[in-house]
Order: structure tokens, then sequence, then C-alpha cells
């Protein structure tokens, strides 16, 4: 939404410049975690995902990698660009028969040209 | 690809009167959600269904209610409408239980006057 970058926490970082967004989730039972991107006036888009037997994914500049024994979840993505700029929210499913996705609170993403 | 349509961008609605806002999905997914958007609080989770029919409570139910009677619609109702009620509602849905994505809508944002 318009307004959803207030009060998030922000990383800047200059265009070509790797970024790292940084999550912890809460429950350490959540067996898959998906990384969504938010444009101004949109709603939220997939970038990655990955399962919980995994430690480490790659997409196209985009890397997510999971600590399970900490519950932290990190996207880096590579060369970042004036496009990348958005609010950037990690999301995990709680797992088993709930089927629950929790988002965290989002990380506003300023990519200076 | 996955449409999630939501039937309003922007609603204005008066204190005390019954919302309801509607969402469709045109690709069979099992499972569908409801979500408010608040600066700084990120997606919180009001309900989520998984089958026609069913419904299960996130995590902010109150005040809010849903309705399942076919499976590519998923109404949210606001019983009594308050201000504390503003916001940006994404309404999201996914394949099946378990490790899929959600797909979201653009999202309605609604004032309550």
């Amino acid at each position: 939404g318009e307004s959803v970058g207030l009060h998030l926490p922000t990383l800047s970082v200059q265009e070509g410049d790797n970024s790292i967004i940084n999550c912890a989730y809460s429950n350490s039972a959540s067996d898959y975690f998906i990384w969504y991107k938010q444009e101004s006036g949109k709603g939220p888009q997939f970038i990655i995902d990955i399962r919980s037997n995994m430690d480490k994914r790659q997409g196209q500049r985009v890397t997510v990698l999971l600590n399970k024994t900490v519950k932290h979840l990190s996207l880096q993505i590579a060369a970042t660009q004036p496009g990348d700029s958005a609010v950037y929210f990690c999301a995990e499913n709680y797992g088993g028969a709930t089927n629950k996705l929790i988002f965290g609170t989002g990380t506003l993403l300023a990519v200076q040209p | 690809d996955v449409k999630v349509t939501q039937s309003s961008r922007y609603l204005v609605k008066r204190t005390g009167e019954k919302v309801f806002l509607e969402c469709v999905q045109d690709m069979d997914h099992e499972n569908m959600f409801w979500y408010r958007q608040d600066p700084g609080l990120g997606l919180r989770l009001i309900y989520f269904s998984y089958d026609v029919k069913m419904k299960e409570k996130g995590d902010i139910p109150e005040g809010y209610s849903v309705s399942r009677e076919k499976k590519e619609r998923f109404s949210l109702i606001l019983e009594s409408a308050s201000t504390n009620q503003t916001s940006m509602y994404l309404c999201a849905s996914s394949l099946t239980r378990g490790q899929t994505e959600a797909f979201f809508g653009q999202g309605t944002r609604l004032t309550v006057v």
C-alpha cells in the first residue's frame, strides 16, 4: 500500500551494490518460508521460497539463506537496481495441519542511483 | 497466471455500517486468506479458509467474520465498522495446504469515518 514504508526498518544501498535483508521468524515448527516484494500501491509479489530441509536457495539475482538454529532468514539481492526499491516481507508457514501463513513486519529497501 | 481480484480498490464507509469485502481467485486454489496491513505492523492474518464452508481464525479475528460458499470466492465481513478498522485489506490464495506460495490481490483501502 501507499504508506506501508512508514515506520519500517530501512536499508539504503547504492545502485549496483549487493543488498542483504534479514528476518527473524517466530515458530520453530515452521516448514516453509517465502520472501515477498511489495511496491507502492500493489499487493505483495512472490520472489523466492525455501523449505525447511534446505539451507540455501538461489534464484535470478536473489538468494535466500535459512538458519533454523537461530530462526533466521535472509534475502540477498545481487547488483541492486532502482527497480528493486520496495518493501520486502518474509513469511513463514506454520506447518502441519494449520496452513497458517504469517508475515514479518517488513523492511524498506531504498536504492540510491 | 493466477489472478486474485478484490472487488474494490478504495472504499469509504460510516461507523456502524456492515461492510463486505469480496475476493475472487480463478485458479481453483484450495486456500484463501484475508490480511490487513497497517504501517509498521506488516500483514496480520484475520481469517483463512482451506475449503468451501471452512474457516479458521487468524491472529486478529475480532470484529470480522468471513464467508466461503464457493471455492473461488472468499468474503470478509465487518459486522459493524469502526474507525480502528481503517486499513489496507489484502486477499490471497494458495493452491493447497502446506508448502505453496500465496498469490495476492491488489488490496482494498478501507476508510471508516
